[in-house]
């Protein structure tokens, strides 16, 4: 199972907003509803930031939204805030009842 | 409080084994799915593993299938991974992620457990 496409970097500056692509194919992103997006500060575990390609957690900023068209997923955090530096993941439940994690983007608040 | 806390991480040799443990508290471990996932140094994600609530159902990664074996104590509250015929790209930051039921994504992580494989 190959990682899911995400671009290395995303940059912003405050108050902008930006949007991070993962691509993956028909047996993952394209085939089910079961995208998710981790945030990952350096030195701390992931965090959930949305689930089930557009539900965002309890409590959770609205700032940050889901989508999903074909065999990619978006993640858009709007008013970037410099808190919003740090590394995103998405991942996809696949065909083969694994899951699969994207290569990774770290967002930059210039 | 809600946590996951992983352990048995340490350094060990090409080919030996290790054993990780999750200790989970302050949520009904009963009615969560497990993961393993696991971080290399520098480098993003990887899903290692995961077992249903009720054991039944279990998957691995291609990477790791037939070497390693995940499971759960319920009554303990505790996830496991026995590690055997580890390998220098077995090396990484392991986590172990709870998920509720059946959905497919890993509401809480813990703070992770290095394996580091080398002569």
């Amino acid at each position: 199972q190959s990682a899911l496409t995400q671009p290395a970097s995303v940059s912003g500056s405050p108050g902008q907003s930006i949007t991070i692509s993962c691509t993956g194919t028909s047996s993952d992103v394209g085939g089910y509803n079961y995208v998710s997006w981790y945030q990952q500060h350096p030195g701390k575990a992931p965090k959930l930031m949305i689930y089930d390609v557009s539900n965002r957690p309890s409590g959770l900023s609205n700032r940050f939204s889901g989508s999903k068209s074909g065999n990619t997923a978006s993640l858009t955090i709007s008013g970037l805030q410099a808190e919003d530096e740090a590394d995103y993941y998405c991942s996809s439940y696949t065909s083969s009842s694994t899951y699969v994690f994207g290569t990774g983007t770290k967002v930059t608040v210039l | 409080e809600v946590q996951l806390v992983e352990s048995g991480g340490g350094l060990v040799q090409p080919g030996r084994s290790l054993r990780l443990s999750c200790a989970a508290s302050g949520f009904t471990f009963d009615d969560y799915a497990m993961h393993w996932v696991r971080q290399a140094p520098g480098k993003g994600l990887e899903w290692v593993s995961g077992i249903s609530l009720n054991r039944r159902s279990i998957g691995y990664a291609d990477s790791v299938k037939g070497r390693f074996t995940i499971s759960r104590d319920n009554a303990k509250s505790s996830l496991y991974l026995q590690m055997n015929s580890l390998r220098a790209e077995d090396t990484a930051l392991y986590y172990c992620a709870k998920a509720f039921l059946t959905t497919a994504y890993f509401d809480l992580w813990g703070r992770g457990t290095l394996v580091t494989v080398s002569s």
